[in-house]
C-alpha cells in the first residue's frame, strides 16, 4: 500500500504569513508524529497523536504552532506568524499503534520563510 | 536527557569498500534502536530496527549491531556502492514507565559518499 504522504513538498512563504502542512499517514495507522529537521541536524519531535487527540504536544516550540487530526487520519500542522527560524524540513511519521512503534516517515515538507 | 552521537559526521570511501558507521547514546534504557537512510531533500527510509533484547539485525549488505550496556550501535555496510551515498541516521526509542516512550531521539547523521 501507499506510504506516508506529505503536501506540499516545498513551501516558500514570507515572514508573518500563516502556513498549513498536511500529512496523510499509512492507512490503518492510529499513531501519527510530527518532527522538525533543521539543516545539519537530526529530526526533533514536535507532537504525537493517538487517534484524533494530541497525546503529547510538548515538542511544539511555541504557541504559534498547532496541529490537528480531526478524523484520526490526515493531520495538519499549522504555523501562524511565521518567522525565519521556522525554516526547516517538517517530517510526518505514522505507526500502527502506540505499542507497534516502528515509525514510517513521509518525504517531508521543506518550509522556507523569507 | 538522551543524547545520540554519530561518528564520523562525514565519510568518503571508494566503491567496494566495507565500512562501519557508529552511533552512541547516553541512556541505555532504550526500547529499540533504528537506522535510517536519508537521501538529499528526501524523507527517512527505515533500514533496520533492533529491539533492546537483540544483538544484531541483518538486511542484505547491511548489518546493525547493538550493545545496549555500553550505549553503542554500529551499522556495517559491505561492498559499498555509489547508490549507498546518503545520510545515515540512528534513532533510539526510550523505555520508560512514565509515558512518552514513542519519542525518537536522533543523531545528526553520517554523510556517506561512495566514489565510483
Amino acid at each position: 500500500g501507499a506510504g506516508v504522504s506529505q503536501t506540499p513538498s516545498n513551501k516558500v512563504t514570507e515572514k508573518g504569513k500563516y502556513v498549513e502542512l498536511r500529512c496523510d499517514p499509512i492507512s490503518g495507522h492510529t499513531a501519527l508524529y510530527w518532527y522538525r529537521q533543521s539543516l545539519g541536524q537530526g529530526p526533533e519531535f514536535l507532537i504525537y497523536f493517538q487517534g484524533t487527540g494530541a497525546a503529547d504536544d510538548s515538542g511544539l516550540p511555541n504557541d504559534r504552532f498547532f496541529a490537528v487530526r480531526p478524523e484520526g487520519s490526515v493531520s495538519t500542522l499549522k504555523i501562524q506568524r511565521t518567522e525565519r527560524g521556522d525554516s526547516a524540513v517538517y517530517l510526518c511519521a505514522s505507526s500502527l499503534d502506540y505499542d507497534n512503534n516502528e515509525q514510517f516517515f513521509g518525504p517531508g515538507t521543506r518550509l522556507t520563510v523569507l | 536527557k538522551q543524547e545520540v552521537t554519530q561518528i564520523p559526521a562525514a565519510l568518503s570511501v571508494p566503491e567496494g569498500e566495507n565500512l562501519v558507521l557508529n552511533c552512541s547514546f547516553t541512556d541505555s534504557a532504550i526500547y529499540n534502536l533504528q537506522w535510517f537512510r536519508q537521501d538529499p531533500g528526501k524523507g527517512l527510509t527505515s533500514l533496520l530496527l533492533i529491539q533492546s533484547s537483540q544483538r544484531e539485525q541483518t538486511s542484505g549488505r547491511l548489518n546493525a549491531s547493538l550493545d545496549k550496556s555500553s550505549g553503542r550501535s554500529t551499522l556495517y555496510i559491505a561492498a559499498s556502492q555509489p547508490g549507498d551515498s546518503a545520510t545515515y541516521l540512528c534513532a533510539v526509542r526510550p523505555r520508560n514507565s512514565g509515558g512518552s516512550n514513542y519519542k525518537l531521539t536522533f543523531g545528526k547523521g553520517t554523510l556517506l559518499t561512495v566514489n565510483p
